[in-house]
């Protein structure tokens, strides 16, 4: 079984700074693919960033980078120049590979707070 | 494109009552997936249809809960005999091989109260 953790429940960080939050996962696939997406207070989950674990890369979307650390199962979501926006839920989840009906595995969530 | 759409987005119930939630995908996405959410939680899959077919249920996907998406477009997804425990936000989610993203898209949740 495929299983994700996300140690920090709770985390803040001060408008324009940059903040690091965690995601393990244990899996023994060899080919997968991680995601991480935010949900707003009573608003739906958005897709924030994605990576493929076939590729060594770090995924980046504009404000939001990931560090991906295929042999220690890490993928960490970096946000940098924080803004008050991004106060959410933030969800890491893993799929396996593509032939295996794409299902995800959620975390328990970190709750992130933008402080002004 | 008007994203996953999914209602009631509330739903109260007696204990004992049956509920049913419907499931509007994006368009063009073949696969759906249905999700359950407590407070607290990252959300836990239910079941996943590709088109008609339903592919994968989950062991949380008691025989009180049936999910159908009968012509590969929307799904309901019905709760017989309700329970407290079964109090959650239910997610709805869909997603397409093309592009091969397989990123999910997910609706904006029905949430269950159970009284």
């Amino acid at each position: 079984a495929q299983t994700v953790t996300q140690s920090q429940p709770e985390m803040s960080v001060q408008e324009a700074e940059t903040v690091t939050l965690s995601c393990t996962y244990d899996t023994s696939e060899n080919n997968y693919y991680l995601f991480w997406y935010k949900q707003p207070p009573s608003r739906q989950m958005i897709l924030v960033i994605r990576q493929e674990a076939y590729k060594q890369q770090n995924a980046t979307e504009n404000r939001f980078s990931v560090n991906f650390q295929k042999a220690a199962k890490s993928f960490s979501l970096k946000i940098s120049d924080s803004q008050l926006g991004d106060t959410a839920m933030y969800f890491c989840a893993f799929m396996k590979g593509p032939n295996t009906g794409n299902q995800f595995y959620f975390g328990t969530g970190t709750s992130l707070t933008v402080i002004p | 494109d008007t994203g996953v759409s999914q209602n009631p987005r509330h739903k109260i119930t007696k204990r004992g009552q049956n509920v049913t939630f419907r499931c509007d995908p994006i368009s063009e996405h073949n696969r759906l997936y249905w999700y359950r959410q407590t407070l607290g939680q990252g959300p836990e899959f239910l079941t996943y249809f590709q088109n008609e077919a339903q592919l994968e249920k989950s062991r949380l996907l008691s025989d009180r809960f049936s999910a159908e998406r009968p012509k590969g477009s929307f799904s309901t997804l019905e709760i017989q005999r309700t329970e407290q425990g079964d109090s959650a936000m239910y997610l709805c989610a869909s997603s397409s091989r093309s592009g091969g993203g397989f990123e999910q898209y997910f609706g904006p949740g029905t949430r269950l109260t159970v009284t």
